[in-house]
């Protein structure tokens, strides 16, 4: 089983409709979490932090459910500019490295 | 989803020695591999771009003289920091790509 797994994709979306990406991790020692966002041939830029509370940044919600090993990130109102792909990457500890990367999965904002 | 591996996952060294980070695409043909740098709690610096057999693209800033970069196979990229010092420590991430990309496992390198 891969440490991260996440939503094959792709997602093709509407302008304006609610998507959301599911994330699950296998070791159950992690310690951070987060969302990033890379789109095409650029590197990943951080999205937000996912933190056991949830939390919310505009239309970006993160939510984290240590027990079940699973985040969430749900995009309300999306936009064209959000087609890109956005990757879950769970952090082995509070220092912000040691990062395993999901695969990705892939978002399209149709017009 | 396509598996990438990097080797060594975390090393300790001396400051003046160099150090080798091997990448490979364990089940698919990778054209492109990307070396990308973790600061804490930011965002991956990109720092070179390796297509296999010919002489690999740095981004503004690093230095190619210091990061050796060879991607020699489809399969295996390498990343040498020559001559580490301290300020070298941090996390090394690469990544493959034939049409989709998927990132390596990371590096931790730290130097004494």
């Amino acid at each position: 089983r891969k440490e991260v797994e996440q939503d094959p994709g792709p997602f093709n979306v509407p302008e304006g409709a609610t998507v959301a990406f599911n994330c699950t991790y296998s070791n159950s020692a992690s310690q951070s979490f987060f969302w990033y966002r890379q789109d095409c041939r650029k590197e990943p830029k951080l999205l937000m932090s996912v933190y056991s509370s949830g939390n919310e940044d505009g239309r970006f919600t993160a939510q984290l459910n240590r027990a079940s090993q699973y985040i969430s990130l749900l995009i309300r109102d999306s936009k064209l500019s959000d087609s890109a792909t956005y990757l879950c990457v769970v952090g082995l500890d509070n220092y912000g490295q040691n990062f395993v990367f999901g695969p990705g999965t892939r978002l399209s904002v149709l017009p | 989803g396509a598996v990438v591996s990097q080797h060594p996952s975390w090393v300790i060294c001396k400051s003046g020695t160099s150090v080798k980070i091997e990448c490979r695409s364990l089940d698919f043909q990778a054209t492109t591999m990307f070396w990308y740098r973790q600061f804490p709690k930011q965002s991956l610096m990109l720092m070179a771009t390796s297509n296999e057999g010919s002489k690999a693209t740095y981004e503004q800033g690093v230095e190619k003289d210091k990061f050796l970069i060879n991607h020699a196979s489809l399969t295996l990229s390498t990343l040498t920091v020559t001559s580490a010092h301290p300020e070298d420590s941090s996390f090394y991430i690469c990544s493959a790509s034939a049409s989709l990309e998927f990132f390596g496992p990371g590096t931790r390198l730290t130097v004494l």
